[in-house]
């Protein structure tokens, strides 16, 4: 059964630095899909990067990459250049390839990032 | 970007009442989800439906639940009779396919629902 967990409940960081998120994900598959996704103190839920697991290259979007380390079955979100509004809980999510396009999440991690 | 409406952003019923979660997801995606999140923690899966058939439940996705979308119209989620265990915020989602960028779940904003 899939399973995504992240350990990092919490993180603070000062403005304008980097900071790493960590996700380690559980399948039998061996293509799949990775995600993450931010919610807002609003509480909306906005996609921003995703990596497929037959790519080796790591995905990049703004200041959002990633890296992926499949050998680890890890993927850890890293955030270049943080910014206030970065602020926010985020989540890695995993699709198996095989399965019925069921979407699963981790905790989710809350990130402050002060001023 | 693409939007997914919710209605209504918040219900508050007596536990044993039945209740219709509405869902309106971005037109032409072809997958529908329902997600349960209490207190801003994890977002658990209940359910994805798609070609009018539920396609996986999660052990969450209680008897007293039901998914339906007819005719193409809203997306809804109903329990029935409701429990007080079932407050909480129900977020739907929904993606256009398999594949690439088509795999991207987009969010609505959530109906809190609260059972007293």
């Amino acid at each position: 059964a899939q399973k995504v967990t992240q350990t990092q409940t919490s993180i603070s960081v000062m403005e304008k630095t980097t900071v790493t998120m960590d996700c380690v994900y559980e399948t039998q598959d061996s293509s799949y899909f990775l995600f993450w996704y931010k919610q807002t103190a609003s509480g909306e839920i906005v996609f921003l990067i995703r990596q497929d697991s037959y790519k080796k290259e790591n995905a990049t979007v703004g200041h959002y990459s990633l890296n992926f380390q499949k050998p680890k079955s890890s993927i850890g979100l890293i955030i270049t250049a943080t910014q206030i509004e970065d602020s926010a809980v985020y989540f890695c999510a995993m699709r198996e390839d095989s399965n019925t396009n069921k979407v699963v999440f981790g905790t989710g991690t809350r990130l402050q990032v002060l001023p | 970007g693409p939007k997914v409406l919710q209605i209504p952003s918040h219900q508050i019923i007596d536990m044993g009442q039945m209740v219709t979660l509405n869902c309106d997801p971005v037109s032409n995606h072809l997958y529908f989800y329902w997600y349960k999140q209490i207190l801003g923690q994890q977002m658990e899966f209940l359910v994805n439906f798609y070609n009018g058939k539920v396609m996986e439940k999660s052990k969450l996705f209680k008897d007293q639940f039901s998914v339906e979308r007819p005719d193409g119209s809203y997306f809804t989620l109903k329990i029935q009779p409701t429990a007080l265990e079932d407050s909480a915020v129900y977020f739907c989602a929904s993606s256009a396919g398999t594949g690439g960028s088509a795999e991207t779940l987009y969010f609505g904003s959530g109906t809190r629902l609260t059972v007293l």
